[in-house]
């Protein structure tokens, strides 16, 4: 079965760290991936995905995020982190870009 | 250029009751999807609406049960509500067969309260 794992359930960082949250997944082929950030009350917000290619991904507000095969990994980061990036991370897999398995997500507090 | 709109905001609710929530998809967009988020869990699948007709479903009893009209908006209707309905219904939309693969949009959701 399809499952998503994401290691840390609540991670703190102090503004202008770098920041890596990890993402791993158990799927029977290379599946879409996707990262999704979530302000309190708020939606979901795609920051990033993949589908193929090269597998060092940019998205938007400055994170990125890479696809290693040998281990099931897709693991976010940003170099410097500011304090509106406090939030909830959700890594997400899926067998097509519209349906889509979400791990139990990673909160991000940011420290001044 | 409208994102996805969903209604009520809020919506509470007595055990055993009904509920309906809705949603509209973002501009251009043909297909629904609904996922429930509890407190403190990422977002479930419930089910999957396109060209009218229920296309995939999650791991959610029948009690759970949606409708997409011919304008591409939808609903979800949950009966015999239990305690643990209450959630974050999110509702996501996708155009079927787009050639760039483009993810689908979230609205900011119907948070459900059961009493």
């Amino acid at each position: 079965a399809q499952s998503v794992t994401q290691p840390d359930i609540h991670i703190t960082v102090s503004e202008g760290a770098s920041l890596e949250l990890r993402c791993n997944y158990s799927y029977g082929a290379t599946p879409y991936l996707f990262w999704y950030v979530q302000s309190p009350g708020q939606g979901l917000q795609l920051l990033l995905k993949y589908f193929s290619g090269d597998t060092l991904v940019q998205g938007i507000k400055g994170f990125e995020a890479e696809f290693k095969r040998s281990q099931s990994s897709f693991n976010l980061r940003k170099p410097s982190v500011h304090w509106s990036d406090a939030a909830e991370y959700f890594c997400a897999v899926g067998l097509s870009y519209d349906k889509v398995i979400f791990g139990p997500g990673t909160s991000l507090s940011v420290i001044p | 250029d409208a994102g996805v709109t969903q209604s009520p905001t809020h919506l509470i609710k007595t055990r055993g009751q009904q509920v309906t929530l809705r949603c509209s998809p973002k501009s251009g967009h043909d297909t629904v999807s609904w996922y429930q988020q509890a407190l403190g869990q990422g977002p479930q699948f419930i089910f999957q609406y396109y060209e009218e007709e229920e296309r995939q479903r999650g791991n959610f009893p029948d009690r759970f049960s949606g409708h997409q009209f011919p304008n591409y908006s939808s609903e979800l209707n949950v009966n015999a509500l239990l305690l643990g309905d209450s959630a974050l219904y999110l509702c996501a939309s996708s155009l079927q067969g787009n050639r760039v693969n483009q993810p689908q949009h979230f609205g900011d959701g119907t948070r459900l309260s059961i009493l």
